[in-house]
């Protein structure tokens, strides 16, 4: 089965800076790649989301790469807030395989004021 | 609106009681989930509903019975539990079980059993 692996599993950078985290998987039928962002008591949020016939997708300070070759993705949090602390999971899913992603094992950014 | 709604926030049980958590979607969305995560981990699929069908039951225990009444709602029945049960469970749902569409989630129910 699809295996995903999450680096690095914690993180933390000062108010300001650039924060990035990488996923790599396994299988190379998946084509869909969402990013979570989950705070403490809440459930985990879509923040951004790939397609694997897409190689980067941006949404004002956030953006999200995909390599297919090398099947690897990364988020890019630029100009780091302390609001963007939380736990963020990557995850990978395949279009046939209905209603089932693998997500990483999450990092946890802090961003220090 | 993209709000995944549950109930209750927190829950305690005692090994023998029998509970229910409750999830809630209004989005029109054919697909709903449940998940177990425990701290620190990425939430666990348990089961997966399609079109008010189970269609997916990732090997859970029967002490776990999930039900859905109807396209809007998903219940998930406690019966039994142990301590290692206690975690958070979250609902989520999607506009079809197809692979590759967004998955909304609830906030959660909080569970600890005792």
């Amino acid at each position: 089965g699809e295996n995903v692996e999450q680096h690095p599993s914690t993180l933390s950078v000062q108010e300001g800076d650039s924060a990035v985290i990488k996923c790599t998987y396994s299988d190379s039928a998946s084509n869909y790649f969402p990013w979570y962002k989950q705070e403490l008591g809440k459930g985990p949020q879509l923040i951004i989301d790939i397609r694997s016939n897409v190689g980067e997708k941006k949404d004002q300070r956030i953006a999200v790469t995909l390599n297919k070759t090398a099947k690897h993705f990364s988020l890019h949090i630029t100009e780091t807030q302390p609001e963007d602390s939380a736990v963020y999971f990557c995850a990978a899913s395949i279009g046939t395989n209905a209603g089932k992603s693998t997500f990483g094992d999450g990092t946890t950014l802090t961003v220090k004021p | 609106d993209t709000e995944v709604t549950q109930t209750p926030k927190h829950l305690v049980m005692g090994m023998t009681n029998k509970k229910s958590l409750k999830c809630e979607q209004h989005m029109g969305h054919r697909a709903m989930y449940w998940y177990k995560q425990k701290a620190k981990k990425p939430p666990e699929l348990m089961f997966v509903y399609s079109y008010e069908k189970l269609s997916i039951n990732e090997s859970v225990p029967s002490r776990f019975s999930p039900e859905c009444p109807n396209s809007s709602l998903l219940n998930l029945h406690l019966h039994a539990l142990q301590p290692e049960d206690s975690a958070l469970y979250l609902c989520a749902s999607s506009q079809d079980p197809a692979g590759g569409k967004t998955q909304y989630f609830g906030p959660g129910t909080r569970l600890l059993v005792l």
